[in-house]
């Protein structure tokens, strides 16, 4: 199996600029999950797509945040006028079913000056 | 609420010391699932185990094994023979049986296996 796989694998940006992520889950898999990691904590979850539905989103998930996955296959997240407080890990897993265990991508890590 | 309790930040082991991860979730749902996830300094979470609330079993993977007890709540990690290449962050999760399709992680325990 190709594992899920992210890019870019590192992002610096400047505050206020707009970035976007992309997501490649393993592709049988039509769950895709984005999560959000920031130094010494757990993965947070972020929203929840099957195939193209976005079915669940948390409300870390600011306005300023938003997340496609159109073909249900390959996802983005963009977030709009970044702030420092953004600067985390963003971690995109995929799985065969709700119930089956998640596999995670190496994440993309930005950075916000 | 659901939640995941990992107390011990950091655990530091000499090789070859067997050494246990502490897990205790929170949840009101009868059915849920619980997983072991591990984080090496590369970053990338690597899954390690899931289990079914249902299902009470140990299990026992090569050098890891698992004891998962409804009674007390706790789903805890052991790993013998303890080797560096075990070095790394863990982190126990839990999903809820309901709607939701979040997994709600631990703080992760850092585990340093010494030469």
């Amino acid at each position: 199996d190709t594992g899920v796989s992210q890019d870019p694998r590192h992002k610096i940006t400047k505050r206020g600029q707009n970035v976007t992520f992309r997501c490649d889950p393993i592709s049988e898999h039509n769950r895709l999950y984005w999560y959000r990691q920031t130094l010494g904590q757990g993965p947070e979850f972020l929203t929840y797509f099957q195939n193209e539905a976005q079915l669940e989103k948390s409300r870390l998930l600011s306005d300023r945040f938003s997340a496609e996955r159109p073909k249900g296959s390959f996802s983005t997240l963009e977030i709009q006028r970044t702030e420092q407080g953004d600067s985390a890990m963003y971690l995109c897993a995929s799985s065969r079913t709700s119930y089956n265990e998640q596999f995670f991508g190496p994440g993309t890590r930005l950075t916000v000056l | 609420a659901q939640k995941v309790t990992q107390a011990q930040t950091e655990i530091s082991v000499v090789e070859k010391e067997d050494v246990t991860l502490d897990c205790v979730y929170e949840t009101r749902d009868t059915t849920y699932y619980l997983f072991w996830y591990k984080q090496p300094p590369s970053g990338e979470l690597v899954f390690l185990i899931r289990r079914n609330s249902f299902d009470e079993q140990n299990e026992i993977s090569g050098r890891y094994s698992w004891n998962f007890q409804k009674s007390t709540s706790s789903f805890n990690f052991t790993i013998t023979a303890s080797q560096v290449v075990d070095s790394a962050v863990y982190f126990c999760a839990l999903k809820g049986g309901g709607a939701t399709n979040k997994l709600i992680f631990g703080t992760g325990t850092l585990l340093a296996v010494q030469p």
